[in-house]
């Protein structure tokens, strides 16, 4: 059984196009996220939900909008694809022991190109 | 956020044990440290984190001295499969915003 899960893995469109990429985990967590990985390979966080409120929105361009129907499932869909938007876009979840330390665990990654 | 800084590369042969380190130096009283390791083409899998002294499990061992300033990562017997980039991160539990924020890790080669 995976954990986190995200679908597609890959995903070629073009500029302008609207897309979406859908991640579900089944780890009972109540925390997920979305982290983008450039062609640097620098991995930064985009999104952060937790119990489907969002908790964090980095400097992300509102082209991205992630929405959480229940606590598994937070998708991202992207509106008017820019050539600066391939990447590798990762999905994580996480959930806080009581001592306050969390682990989190990544999806296998959509890669992303926009041609 | 406490700024880590560790070596962008390193090579190993296989069997030898590799040691990691990282630097924090403005590491806050309540931030620990944690560690994650990335093969090509997948997302980070965590290895392991720890407040203070050592820290073992059946992947690695975490050493940090009483300063906190600096942590480090031991792989023992590293193998091919061990070729990976690994991240430190230094994350505050209070923060409240779940957040890591991942520096450019080391990239570690094993050599046969």
């Amino acid at each position: 059984d995976t954990a986190v899960s995200q679908t597609p893995k890959y995903l070629v469109t073009q500029m302008g196009n609207d897309k979406s990429i859908k991640c579900e985990q089944n780890l009972g967590h109540d925390t997920m996220y979305w982290y983008k990985q450039d062609s640097k390979k620098f991995l930064k966080i985009m999104f952060s939900y937790n119990n489907k409120e969002l908790i964090i929105n980095e400097t992300v361009p509102n082209r991205f909008s992630p929405k959480s129907p229940d606590k598994a499932h937070l998708n991202l869909h992207i509106n008017s694809l820019e050539l600066g938007d391939s990447a590798v876009y990762f999905c994580a979840s996480s959930r806080r022991t009581s001592g306050g330390q969390e682990t989190q665990y990544f999806g296998p990654g959509t890669r992303l190109l926009v041609l | 956020l406490a700024k880590t800084t560790q070596p962008i590369s390193m090579d190993s042969y296989e069997g030898q044990e590799v040691n990691i380190t990282c630097s924090h130096n403005n590491i806050a009283t309540n931030d620990y440290i944690t560690w994650y390791q990335q093969f090509p083409s997948q997302g980070p899998r965590f290895i392991i984190q720890g407040y203070k002294t050592k820290v073992t499990n059946e992947v690695a061992s975490l050493f940090i001295p009483a300063d906190r300033k600096s942590s480090t990562l031991s792989l023992p017997r590293v193998s091919l499969s061990d070729t990976a980039v690994y991240y430190c991160l230094v994350v505050n539990p209070g923060a409240g915003s779940y957040q890591l924020t991942f520096g450019k890790g080391t990239k570690l080669s094993v050599i046969p």
